[in-house]
C-alpha cells in the first residue's frame, strides 16, 4: 500500500499564479484533511472532507479551495498565490474523525516569491 | 485556534535518559493522540489514548491522560539518538465530525 501520496513534493510559484496540490489515499478512508505547517506554528487545518463530495472549512481556509470528487483524492487549490502561503502542506486521511489515527503524506514544500 | 499546547517547546537530553513532554488542551475530548515528525517528513502516529483511559504503554512510550486537568504527558524511556524529532499532541473532540487539532509541538534532541 502506498498510503497517502502528495504531489508535487516541491514547487516555487510567483505571486498571483495558481496551482493545485493533489492528495491520494488508497486506504478507503472517508476523511481527508489539508494542513499547513509553518515554523513555530504547528499544524493548522485548512480544509477537510468527511466523505466524497463534501468539504468543510478549517482554521485557516482563506485563499484556498478544495474538492473531493472521488473518495480517494482530495485537491487543494490556490487561485492566486501570495507570499503568506509559503509553507509546507500536509495531507492526511483517517477512517473516522474521532476514533482512529490519521495517516499523513510526506508534504509539499511551497514557496511563493 | 490550536487546542493542544505542548510543553516544553524544546528539550535536549543525553542518550539513555528519559524524555517527558506535556500537552494541555481546552475542551472535552474523545481521545488524545501523539505523533512524531522527523525533520522534513510527514507525521507518524505513535499512540492514542481514549478519554476513559488514564495510562497507556507502547514499547518505550508511556502516555498518561488526566481529563480533570485537561493534560497529557508522553514519556520516552531510555532515549536514543534516533528519537530526535518533533512530537505533537492532537485532540479529537467529542462533538460531531471535528477533525484532529494539533499543538505546536516539542522539539526533542537526543545527544549521543
Amino acid at each position: 500500500n502506498a498510503g497517502v501520496t502528495q504531489t508535487p513534493k516541491f514547487r516555487v510559484l510567483k505571486t498571483g499564479q495558481s496551482m493545485t496540490l493533489l492528495c491520494a489515499q488508497d486506504m478507503n478512508h472517508e476523511y481527508m484533511y489539508w494542513y499547513r505547517q509553518d515554523p513555530g506554528m504547528g499544524l493548522r487545518l485548512i480544509h477537510y472532507s468527511v466523505g466524497e463530495g463534501t468539504t468543510a472549512k478549517g482554521e485557516v481556509p482563506d485563499g484556498y479551495n478544495v474538492s473531493r470528487l472521488k473518495k480517494q483524492n482530495f485537491l487543494l487549490g490556490l487561485e492566486s498565490a501570495a507570499p503568506s502561503q509559503t509553507s509546507v502542506y500536509f495531507c492526511a486521511s483517517s477512517y473516522s474523525v474521532q476514533h482512529t489515527e490519521a495517516f499523513f503524506g510526506q508534504g509539499t514544500r511551497l514557496t511563493v516569491v | 485556534s490550536q487546542q493542544g499546547e505542548e510543553d516544553p517547546q524544546a528539550l535536549s537530553i543525553q542518550e539513555g535518559e528519559n524524555a517527558t513532554m506535556n500537552c494541555s488542551y481546552k475542551t472535552s475530548i474523545n481521545n488524545l493522540q501523539w505523533y512524531r515528525q522527523n525533520s522534513g517528513r510527514g507525521l507518524v502516529h505513535l499512540i492514542l489514548i481514549r478519554s476513559n483511559e488514564r495510562e497507556k504503554h507502547s514499547g518505550r512510550l508511556r502516555v498518561t491522560l488526566d481529563t480533570s486537568k485537561k493534560s497529557s504527558s508522553l514519556l520516552i524511556t531510555a532515549s536514543r539518538a534516533a528519537d530526535t524529532a518533533s512530537y505533537f499532541c492532537a485532540t479529537a473532540s467529542n462533538s460531531g465530525n471535528t477533525p484532529l487539532v494539533f499543538g505546536k509541538g516539542t522539539r526533542l534532541s537526543v545527544i549521543a
